[in-house]
């Protein structure tokens, strides 16, 4: 199969602190994997494509600095929001491809800055 | 830029009661179109993948179809555990990007026993 684990589920934070979320592929090795975010009754937007042993590659508007992405392995990528404030709150969720699989999601993390 | 617009926004049915959703795109370079179910504070659960105009795939109660244009999820006879936000999504190839994945904002179905 092709599953991705996403860790923690939920996460309360405060303002002006960091979290880390981490998102590993079970059974398979990825050597990409992607990070989206959703806000209430929107759609899934692409924050950032993860590539094992290089720089992540960030979309337009999104600050590479305050989300740092790091995928040392090819099995475990992690994403950091730094210095999180209320308007950071969202549903992150990471992603896999497998070839023949296809892409493959975590279950998301609820991420709320207090 | 792609665009991907499903409708409608939410849609409520009694169980056993037929209908489809859409999804509309624009893309340069269709590689694929994807379907997920996404349940409320979960990640998205692939659902079918379709590749060209024509194509057709189906699974239990849910059949999706492919036009150059659009693509329809149909529902027939739902139950109350099809209810879920059901998402679209694109990938269009073109270089380094080639694996994005661009999504419509989703179709919320809910089904009433």
């Amino acid at each position: 199969g092709a599953v991705v684990s996403q860790h923690p589920s939920r996460v309360i934070c405060k303002s002006g602190t960091s979290v880390k979320i981490e998102c590993r592929s079970l059974d398979f090795q990825a050597t990409t994997m992607f990070w989206y975010r959703q806000f209430p009754k929107q759609s899934l937007m692409l924050m950032a494509t993860s590539n094992e042993g290089s720089k992540a590659t960030y979309e337009q508007g999104v600050e590479k600095d305050k989300f740092l992405i790091n995928h040392a392995s090819l099995t475990l990528s992690t994403l950091t929001v730094t210095s999180a404030h209320p308007e950071d709150s969202s549903f992150y969720i990471c992603s896999a491809v497998r070839a023949k699989f296809g892409y493959t999601f975590g279950s998301g993390t609820r991420l709320t800055v207090v | 830029e792609d665009q991907v617009t499903q409708s409608p926004e939410a849609l409520r049915l009694q169980e056993g009661e037929s209908s489809s959703l859409n999804c509309s795109y624009t893309v340069s370079g269709l590689r694929g179109l994807f379907w997920y179910r996404q349940d409320p504070g979960k990640g998205p659960e692939f659902l079918f993948t379709l590749y060209s105009a024509g194509e057709e795939k189906e699974k239990e109660r849910l059949k999706a179809t492919l036009t150059k244009k659009e693509s329809f999820l149909h529902i027939t006879a739902p139950k109350p555990e099809d209810s879920a936000t059901y998402l679209c999504a694109v990938q269009a190839g073109s270089g380094g990007s080639n694996y994005k994945l661009t999504f419509g904002k989703g179709t919320l179905l809910t089904v009433n026993p």
